[in-house]
C-alpha cells in the first residue's frame, strides 16, 4: 500500500486560507468517505482535526474544515493562525480493510 | 481524563525484539479498537497495525506481518505491540492511538486520542 500523495510544503500570511491536497486511489481516498486529518507539532503525538472526510471533533477549530473530489481529499484552513503551524496528515481507510497515511505536509505561516 | 500512557524509551540491539506498552485509562477499555502507527526520525506516519481489546483479534499491515505482534490484556486496561527481528531502520517513534467501535461502525475509522509515544532506538 503506497503512502497517499500530499504536497511536502504550503505556505500562508497570516488570515489567508490554505488548501492541502491528499491524493490516493479508488481503493482508498476515492472508494471510502473515510478520510481523516491530523496535525503534529514538532515532537508532539498527532492530534485528530477532521473525521469522516469533513466532520470536525469537539474542540477543534470551525477555521479547519474538509472535503473530497474523486481520489482527492483536501483539509482547508482559514484565517491561517501562527498557531496553525505544523505538518498535517491525510489517513484513509483502504479496500484491505486497512490503513494508509499521506507524506505530510508542512504548514508555513509566513 | 481519556489517556494512553506509553512505556518509557528504548534502546535495543539489532536483531532483538521490543515490547512496548499503552495502558488506557478514563473510558471503557473494549469499547476502542487500537492502532499502533510508526514514525521514523524525519519521516511521516506508518499505520502497523490494530487490535480489537474486546476480543484480541489483529489485522497488521503487509509490511510488518510475521515481525509484528499485538496482544491486550484486559484486567490492566493495557494493549501491547512487540516487534521483533529490529534493524535499524526500525528507528522511530512508535504511537498508539484509539478508535471508537460503535453500533453503526466498529471500528470508526480514525483515532480520536493518541499516545505520548514510546522511542526504540536500534543503533547500526
Amino acid at each position: 500500500q503506497s503512502a497517499l500523495t500530499q504536497p511536502a510544503s504550503v505556505s500562508g500570511s497570516p488570515g489567508q486560507s490554505i488548501t492541502i491536497s491528499c491524493t490516493g486511489t479508488s481503493s482508498d481516498v476515492g472508494g471510502y468517505n473515510f478520510v481523516s486529518w491530523y496535525q503534529q507539532h514538532p515532537g508532539k503525538a498527532p492530534k485528530l482535526m477532521i473525521y469522516d472526510v469533513s466532520n470536525r471533533p469537539s474542540g477543534v477549530s470551525n477555521r479547519f474544515s474538509g472535503s473530497k473530489s474523486g481520489n482527492t481529499a483536501s483539509l482547508i484552513i482559514s484565517g491561517l493562525q501562527a498557531e496553525d503551524e505544523a505538518d498535517y496528515y491525510c489517513s484513509s481507510y483502504t479496500s484491505s480493510s486497512t490503513y494508509v497515511f499521506g507524506t505530510g505536509t508542512k504548514v508555513t505561516v509566513l | 481524563q481519556v489517556q494512553l500512557v506509553q512505556s518509557g524509551a528504548e534502546v535495543k540491539k539489532p536483531g532483538a525484539s521490543v515490547k512496548v506498552s499503552c495502558k488506557a485509562s478514563g473510558y471503557t477499555f473494549t469499547s476502542y479498537y487500537m492502532h499502533w502507527v510508526r514514525q521514523a526520525p524525519g519521516q511521516g506516519l506508518e499505520w502497523m497495525g490494530i487490535i480489537n481489546p474486546s476480543g484480541g483479534s489483529t489485522s497488521y499491515a503487509q509490511k510488518f506481518q510475521g515481525r509484528v505482534t499485538m496482544t491486550r490484556d484486559t484486567s490492566t486496561s493495557t494493549v501491547y505491540m512487540e516487534l521483533s527481528s529490529l534493524r535499524s531502520e526500525d528507528t522511530a517513534v512508535f504511537y498508539c492511538a484509539r478508535s471508537y467501535c460503535s453500533s453503526s461502525s466498529c471500528p470508526r475509522k480514525y483515532m480520536d486520542v493518541w499516545g505520548q509515544g514510546t522511542t526504540v532506538t536500534v543503533p547500526s
